[in-house]
């Protein structure tokens, strides 16, 4: 079976500070990780994925995630946030024979000037 | 390409109706898929369909009935609305075959309340 562990519902950064959102997973097979992100009265938008090809996923708006198999982690990072990065992110994982997405829980993303 | 759409944006039940929240996609999906979106709970998956004539239930199928009779439409159906259905439904659709196995386009979602 597959899960996702997003610590922390709520993460507040300044602006122009670094963004780290933390996913933890657990998989009995070689897992495919998502990070979407939903802006305010909008649906899910896929930020980066990881594939089992580079551990270290780039994704839009600059943001990006490292893929770190003895942690079973997938944390998302940007390195200099944005007021307009101020969303929900959601970590999920796909794994084994299944096409069903496992979500973890979100977390909200705030950003002061 | 319209994407997947979805309507009502909008709907208040009264607990015991019914109703169906329609999904479309014109990007020739086989996969679509329901999730309803909880605070505190993440996405949750409900019912998916691999192809038009094919459903299957996800983590949380009670209470709602899906049908895929073509490849574009896969709409939800609630028979008896209860207040625990309360909830934002996102449908969403990827193709299989050609690469896009990891990639789900997702809807504007609907906003559904029963009271």
């Amino acid at each position: 079976a597959q899960s996702v562990t997003q610590l922390g519902s709520h993460v507040s950064v300044s602006e122009g500070a670094l963004v780290l959102l933390r996913c933890n997973y657990s998989s009995s097979v070689p897992p495919y990780l998502f990070w979407y992100v939903q802006y305010p009265n909008q649906g899910l938008q896929l930020l980066l994925k990881y594939t089992s090809a580079a551990t270290l996923v780039k994704g839009i708006n600059g943001f990006e995630a490292e893929f770190k198999k003895s942690e079973t982690s997938f944390h998302l990072t940007k390195p200099s946030a944005h007021m307009s990065d101020a969303a929900e992110y959601f970590c999920a994982v796909r794994g084994g024979n299944t096409d069903k997405l496992i979500f973890g829980t979100g977390t909200r993303l705030q950003v002061f000037p | 390409n319209a994407g997947v759409t979805q309507t009502p944006k909008f709907q208040v039940l009264k607990t015991g109706q019914s109703m169906t929240l329609q999904c479309a996609q014109d990007m020739n999906h086989e996969y679509m898929s329901w999730y309803r979106q909880d605070p505190g709970m993440g996405l949750r998956l409900i019912h998916y369909s691999v192809g038009a004539g094919i459903t299957d239930q996800g983590e949380v199928p009670n209470g709602y009935n899906v049908s895929r009779s073509t490849t574009e439409d896969f709409p939800l159906r609630l028979l008896s609305a209860a207040p625990s259905q309360t909830s934002v439904y996102f449908c969403a659709s990827k193709n299989i075959a050609s690469g896009g196995l990891l990639n789900q386009f997702f809807g504007p979602g609907t906003r559904l309340t029963v009271l």
